[in-house]
């Protein structure tokens, strides 16, 4: 039982690049999203999904896109990466408290 | 508007020194939850407490200690003997009911255990 499984745990991407993000739960919840860590910021919601086929965007979703096209997996998509993406980005499920994946430590140059 | 408030970014103590870690929230609701999460220098974030609207008693489990008090809007988490161990980012998180709740944290706060 994984849990939540994010990959890649490590990208450098150059600026302009596209990439996903995968995230992964075998935990059957309806809710999933997406966060990313910044120093001094917290974690920031970027989408969530509250079930297959339905996605709403969080607090900081530009340059973000996300699919629900499963419960299992909740990919998120950098469309055009910029240095202001570099960031740490954790996926999470919830059903009464949220169980994050290792994190995705992203660099943009 | 749901917010999360860690005033304290940083703290430093002695080991075996007791620390309380302060969060404080806004919210228009009546019904949420209060959360506290860990973040070791691994990086993962690990599960700590949850707390519902309507229970104020105060929690316990070994070292670790919450104070809740709707009155003040502060849900604040004490370390009593701290150990380097604890040694990590803390951060206290806000989720509101309802249609596509979401789950709100604060900034976190750097607690830095010393020998």
């Amino acid at each position: 039982n994984a849990g939540v499984t994010q990959t890649p745990k490590f990208q450098v991407l150059k600026t302009g690049q596209s990439m996903t993000l995968q995230c992964a739960q075998d935990m059957n919840h309806e809710y999933m999203s997406w966060y990313r860590q910044d120093p001094g910021m917290g974690l920031r919601l970027i989408h969530y999904s509250v079930g297959a086929g339905i996605t709403d965007q969080g607090e900081v979703p530009n340059g973000y896109n996300v699919s629900r096209s499963t419960t299992e997996d909740f990919p998120l998509r950098l469309l055009s990466a910029a240095p202001s993406q570099t960031s740490v980005y954790f996926c999470a499920n919830r059903r009464s408290q949220a169980f994050f994946g290792q994190g995705t430590r992203l660099t943009v140059v | 508007a749901q917010k999360v408030t860690q005033a304290q970014t940083e703290i430093s103590v002695v080991e075996k020194e007791d620390v309380t870690l302060d969060c404080v929230y806004e919210t228009r609701d009546t019904t949420y939850y209060l959360f506290w999460y860990k973040q070791p220098p691994s990086g993962e974030l690990v599960f700590l407490i949850r707390r519902n609207s309507f229970d104020e008693q105060n929690e316990i489990s070994g070292r670790y200690s919450w104070n809740f008090q709707k009155s003040t809007s502060s849900f604040n988490f004490t370390i009593t003997a701290s150990q380097v161990v604890d040694s990590a980012v803390y951060f206290c998180a806000l989720l509101y009911t309802g249609t596509a709740s979401k789950l709100t944290f604060g900034t976190g706060t750097r607690l830095q255990v010393t020998l």
